[in-house]
């Protein structure tokens, strides 16, 4: 059964604080995997995808990796504004997208 | 155009009601999907339409019923629900079912 698993569950930063969230999955093979950023109320907004163990994306202030058993969603020098949940999800070759708990993540000015 | 768009955006309603959710896209996506969402959850997924046919039914309670009556629209037909349904009730599409999903902004539902 694939498996998506996030950490920490909550971060709060202070503006400017570099740091990083952490996607752990297991995945009967991977076809993808995805980072979401959600505000309260709202659809998640697709950030990144990434498909092969090595591959990097980069958006602004965001940078995302990936390994064979997790990715990471690096966040530099980060704003209030980035303030949201990130979510990360999987897809194998189940097809259906197996989604994590999410990091709410707080940026205060 | 990278844009789904839902209707109502919020919906109240008692448990003899029927109602129905509607989403739609204008991207060619082939692949749309209905997902529930509580509050500090993921995303749940419901149902997936693929190329306008259900493909994938997550064991939904029958009280939710879909239907895709074009490759750009896609309701949920929601009816005798229970308290516990609130949520909001996202709809997504995707290219086709092997890539990343667009999300509308949700349907904040409560059922009274």
């Amino acid at each position: 059964e694939d498996q998506v698993t996030q950490s920490p569950e909550a971060l709060r930063l202070q503006e400017g604080e570099s740091s990083s969230l952490n996607c752990s999955y297991t995945v009967s093979g991977l076809r993808g995997l995805f980072w979401y950023r959600q505000d309260p109320g709202k659809g998640p907004e697709f950030l990144f995808t990434l498909y092969s163990a090595g591959e990097e994306k980069e958006k602004e202030r965001l940078k995302a990796t990936l390994t064979k058993k997790e990715s990471f969603l690096h966040i530099t020098a980060p704003k209030p504004e980035d303030s949201a949940t990130y979510l990360c999800a999987v897809q194998g070759y189940g097809q259906n997208f197996v989604f994590g708990p999410g990091t709410r993540l707080s940026v205060l000015p | 155009d990278t844009e789904v768009t839902q209707t109502p955006k919020h919906l109240v309603m008692g448990m003899t009601n029927k109602k129905s959710l509607k989403c739609e896209q204008h991207m060619g996506h082939r692949a749309m999907y209905w997902y529930k969402q509580k509050a500090k959850k993921p995303p749940e997924l419901m149902f997936v339409y693929s190329y306008e046919k259900l493909s994938i039914n997550e064991s939904v309670p029958s009280r939710f019923s879909p239907e895709c009556p074009n490759s750009s629209l896609l309701n949920l037909h929601l009816h005798a629900l229970q308290p516990e349904d609130s949520a909001l009730y996202l709809c997504a599409s995707s290219q086709d079912p092997y890539n990343e999903q667009f999300f509308g902004p949700g349907t904040r539902l409560t059922v009274l």
